[in-house]
């Protein structure tokens, strides 16, 4: 069975302070997907990025960057110079093909950037 | 862009009401979900289809019913509401090619059972 544990269940950071949001995986596959989805206020889940299982090279986008480890079955998230913007609650999850079930979520992380 | 589009943003019902939730997709992805968000819980899933009128359930399934009469409609159904089902809910689609996807969401229903 697949988990996803999210500990952090809420980070407050001031303004242009850097956070990480940790994600912790278990699976039996070999071959697998990650994901991070962004959840603002409005409701809605905004996709941010998948990787799959074959692909640990760490990815920046901007002032996102992920950090994707398969020996601590981890997927990390980090915001630098966080803004007010970016609070908002994430959500790690994973997948594996062939499963039409998709996705299992994480519990989320409500990061709150003061200003 | 893909549009996740669900009827309602929020819903006030009555106990034992008969509560019908809308979901269309304009993407024509195959898979169609029902989560239910609950704080400290995360995403859980209710029920998904693969294809028109197939279905199957996921991890909380007690409660409710499904519908999907066309490929981009998606509907959840709670026959008699109770107060537990006050929740977050969330549908989402995604293509079915390998598993492993992205799921697009629409913008959630906040339902109220009094």
């Amino acid at each position: 069975a697949q988990k996803v544990t999210q500990a952090q269940t809420e980070i407050s950071v001031v303004e242009k302070e850097d956070v990480t949001l940790d994600c912790v995986y278990e699976t039996r596959d070999t071959t697998y997907y990650l994901f991070w989805y962004k959840q603002p206020p409005s409701g809605e889940l905004v996709f941010l990025i998948r990787r799959n299982s074959f692909d640990e090279q760490n990815e920046i986008s901007g002032r996102y960057s992920w950090n994707f480890q398969k020996s601590t079955s981890s997927f990390n998230f980090t915001i630098t110079a966080s803004q007010v913007v970016d609070s908002a609650v994430y959500f790690c999850a994973q997948a594996s093909p062939g499963s039409a079930r998709q996705l299992t979520f994480g519990s989320g992380t409500q990061l709150t950037v003061l200003p | 862009d893909v549009k996740v589009t669900q009827s309602s943003r929020y819903l006030v019902k009555r106990t034992g009401e008969k509560v019908f939730l809308e979901c269309v997709q304009d993407m024509d992805h195959e898979n169609m979900f029902w989560y239910r968000q609950d704080p400290g819980l995360g995403l859980r899933l209710i029920y998904f289809s693969y294809d028109v009128k197939m279905k199957e359930k996921g991890d909380i399934p007690e409660g409710y019913s499904v519908s999907r009469e066309k490929k981009e409609r998606f509907s959840l159904i709670l026959e008699s509401a109770s107060t537990n089902q006050t929740s977050m809910y969330l549908c989402a689609s995604s293509l079915a090619i390998q598993g492993g996807e992205v799921a697009f969401f629409g913008q959630g229903t906040r339902l109220t059972v009094v």
